[in-house]
């Protein structure tokens, strides 16, 4: 079965960079495009960022533009969130999601998030 | 970007009832509007995507329907476990963009 296993978060002061990791499996991952997104605490969600499946693309959210940065090794199966200059804005739970079609801006599997928390 | 509304914030229901709530575009989005569960602590589960499809394993308790601008979801039987919040999401234009949610209460 599918599943997404997003690892990394954590504390970290304001200006500081954290790097996100989501272990895929249960489906050919290189076939697929792939997001984050965030959820701040007791927020609605916010998409952030996605790659397609061959990582020849990437979009961004004008919240993160310049300072996050999405990629994948599709060897290992694992897509990553470079995450620099952190705000206390950031402060939310990162979720990595699969994309259900190819282009299609909708997510049909999300894994269980990661926190990440911006403070000094 | 476009802005996504929905209604009502909140509702209130019990076990059995039949509840509808609505998502509304700030512009035009033909039928790309998903809607998507959420329970606490948990991640968001896709229910219904392009209005009105439902995606694999979801109950068909659940459906999806476009009328003018509106997007609705009802939930024909609430369950226990629909206990919830429920967001709609476009993906007509990028960036895709929710809604602020409707939490269903007990």
């Amino acid at each position: 079965q599918v599943e997404l296993v997003e690892s990394g978060g954590g504390v970290v002061p304001p200006g500081r960079s954290l790097r996100l990791s989501c272990a895929a499996s249960g489906f050919t991952f290189k076939t697929f495009g792939m997001h984050w997104l965030r959820q701040a605490p007791g927020k609605g969600l916010e998409w952030v960022a996605m790659i397609w499946y061959d990582g020849s693309f990437q979009n961004y959210a004008d919240s993160v533009t310049g300072r996050f940065t999405v990629s994948r090794d599709n060897s290992k199966n694992t897509l990553y969130l470079e995450m620099n200059n952190l705000r206390a804005e950031d402060t939310a739970v990162y979720y990595c999601a699969r994309e259900a079609a190819g282009g299609s801006d909708y997510f049909d599997y999300w894994g269980q998030g990661t926190l990440v928390t911006v403070s000094s | 970007d476009i802005q996504m509304t929905q209604s009502p914030s909140s509702l209130s229901a019990s076990v059995g009832d039949r509840v509808t709530f609505t998502c509304r575009a700030s512009q035009g989005i033909s039928e790309y509007l998903n809607w998507y569960q959420q329970k606490p602590g948990e991640a968001p589960k896709l229910l219904i995507y392009a209005a009105s499809s439902l995606q694999s394993g979801v109950p068909p308790r659940f459906s999806g329907s476009k009328s003018g601008t509106d997007f609705t979801l009802t939930i024909s039987g609430l369950q226990r476990e629909d206990f919830a919040t429920y967001f709609c999401q476009q993906s007509y234009k990028s960036p895709p963009t929710f809604g602020a949610g409707t939490r269903v209460e007990i």
